[in-house]
């Protein structure tokens, strides 16, 4: 079966922008996590919905957004872009919340100039 | 909140030879130890986890130990291939399991020589 897919994979903004970056989990998955990635702070959590709600959130500003849909497909949306923001922006995907395994997206790489 | 310590930041080791990785956590509740292993260009690939009631557990050439008392816990990788290459994290949560809430460490970098 499909994996984790994120689109779109690489995406170029402008400071100020606004984005909106696209997950679609394993069929069957429920809960979707996001993660951030950069060399200089590593994995961060962002936030995880389960069943179109927010269940957990990470120490993010609130310009860090998301939201689930009824399909499990999941968005998350980042305002007023900052150059900080440029990352690795990672999805994740478990059947549940707790007690199963998470599988990851490729990842979109999200560049702030 | 949870604190994930890892080392070595790189670790090269002769083909063949085994590698050895370590992770020391601070939350005494965290019950569930995945390590992930991620190639350029990838997202972080599951590669074994382990969970708090566990010590042990293997699979093939990887292994992963837990030490809950001294809140650490270790990956073993034996008979190193070239494909083993790659960045490995470890990383906790205090939710048994998924992607929810995971803190990671900083990652090992492990370059495997010919």
């Amino acid at each position: 079966k499909a994996g984790v897919t994120q689109t779109p994979r690489y995406l170029i903004k402008t400071r100020g922008q606004q984005v909106t970056l696209s997950c679609s989990p394993i069929s069957g998955h429920r809960s979707v996590s996001w993660y951030q990635q950069t060399p200089g702070q590593g994995l961060q959590f962002l936030f995880e919905y389960f069943s179109e709600t927010q269940r957990n959130k990470g120490n993010f500003p609130g310009r860090f957004s998301g939201r689930q849909f009824s399909n499990s497909r999941s968005e998350m949306n980042v305002s007023t872009l900052e150059l900080g923001d440029s990352a690795l922006y990672l999805c994740a995907s478990s059947p549940t919340t707790s007690g199963s395994e998470a599988f990851f997206g490729q990842g979109t790489r999200l560049t702030v100039v | 909140g949870e604190n994930v310590e890892q080392h070595p930041s790189t670790l090269s080791v002769q083909e063949g030879d085994s590698a050895v990785i370590k992770c020391t956590y601070s939350d005494s509740a965290s019950n569930y130890f995945p390590w992930y292993k991620q190639e350029l260009g990838k997202g972080p690939q599951l590669i074994i986890d382990i969970r708090s009631n566990v010590g042990e557990k293997k699979d093939q050439r990887i292994a992963v130990t837990l030490n809950k008392t001294a809140k650490h816990f270790s990956l073993h990788i034996t008979e190193t291939q070239p494909e083993d290459s790659a960045v490995y994290f470890c990383a906790a949560s205090v939710r048994g399991g998924g992607a929810d809430g995971l803190t990671f460490g900083k990652g090992t970098h492990l370059i495997i020589q010919p």
